[in-house]
């Protein structure tokens, strides 16, 4: 039974939309939020990561904005470009420990 | 990241053949990680290592083992490979030294047992 619920399963946005990716936990002793980003053939790469006690941060087009009390969290990619076009996983970890994974979300940007 | 290499990329095997995945690091990170990934399912922890005399069970360690053979070295074993053994394989590091969890994954290997 995965620990973190991820959806969509995948998504189809215009060049210059906004992408949302949601994430939902179960384990309150989580406490640390990473997305991953995976281009195909290659393995996933680290994009933007969050701890519990902010509700928000951004780096670039990348926001993660996080719920504590309902458990659940989110990546917005904001004026989406066709090189975002990747598949993008939620994790969570307790103590720096090993990472539960989302399903993962397939996103592509038309230009 | 070619930090992390895995060797083969890609392989064909036949039910009940052993078979092994190797991965390698000069990143100098203590921790290494097994992982497969399946189309609606996401990355499947296999087995981890925290070093070298350290290895531990995943969530899905049934039919599979593992080997420490080096802090830069972890290989991944199926022993009598099954098809429902077919997926993308990765191996991961990370070092909780730099201040986060972060893991460097390497490219992957696509295996199909038919």
């Amino acid at each position: 039974q995965q620990q973190v619920k991820q959806s969509p399963q995948s998504l189809i946005v215009q060049k210059g939309g906004i992408s949302i990716i949601n994430c939902a936990y179960e384990n309150t002793a989580f406490d640390y939020f990473p997305w991953y980003q995976q281009f195909p053939g290659k393995g996933p790469a680290l994009l933007i990561a969050i701890r519990p006690d902010v509700s928000e941060k951004k780096e670039g087009r990348f926001t993660i904005s996080f719920n504590k009390s309902a458990k659940q969290f989110s990546l917005h990619i904001m004026d989406s470009q066709p090189g975002d076009s990747a598949t993008y996983f939620c994790a969570a970890s307790l103590n720096d420990y090993k990472l539960s994974f989302g399903a993962g979300t397939t996103v592509t940007v038309r230009a | 990241d070619a930090d992390v290499t895995q060797t083969p990329r890609n392989r064909i095997t036949k039910t009940g053949k052993r078979i092994m995945l190797e991965c390698s690091q000069t990143k100098g990170h203590d921790r290494m990680y097994w992982y497969r990934q399946d189309p609606g399912l996401g990355l499947r922890l296999i087995y981890y290592s925290f070093d070298v005399k350290d290895i531990n069970k995943g969530e899905i360690s049934d039919g599979y083992s593992v080997s420490r053979q080096a802090q830069a070295k972890f290989s991944l074993s199926l022993e009598s490979a099954i098809p429902n053994q077919t997926a993308l394989y990765f191996c991961a590091t990370s070092d909780p030294a730099l201040g986060d969890n972060e893991q460097f994954f390497g490219p992957g290997t696509r295996l199909t047992v038919l």
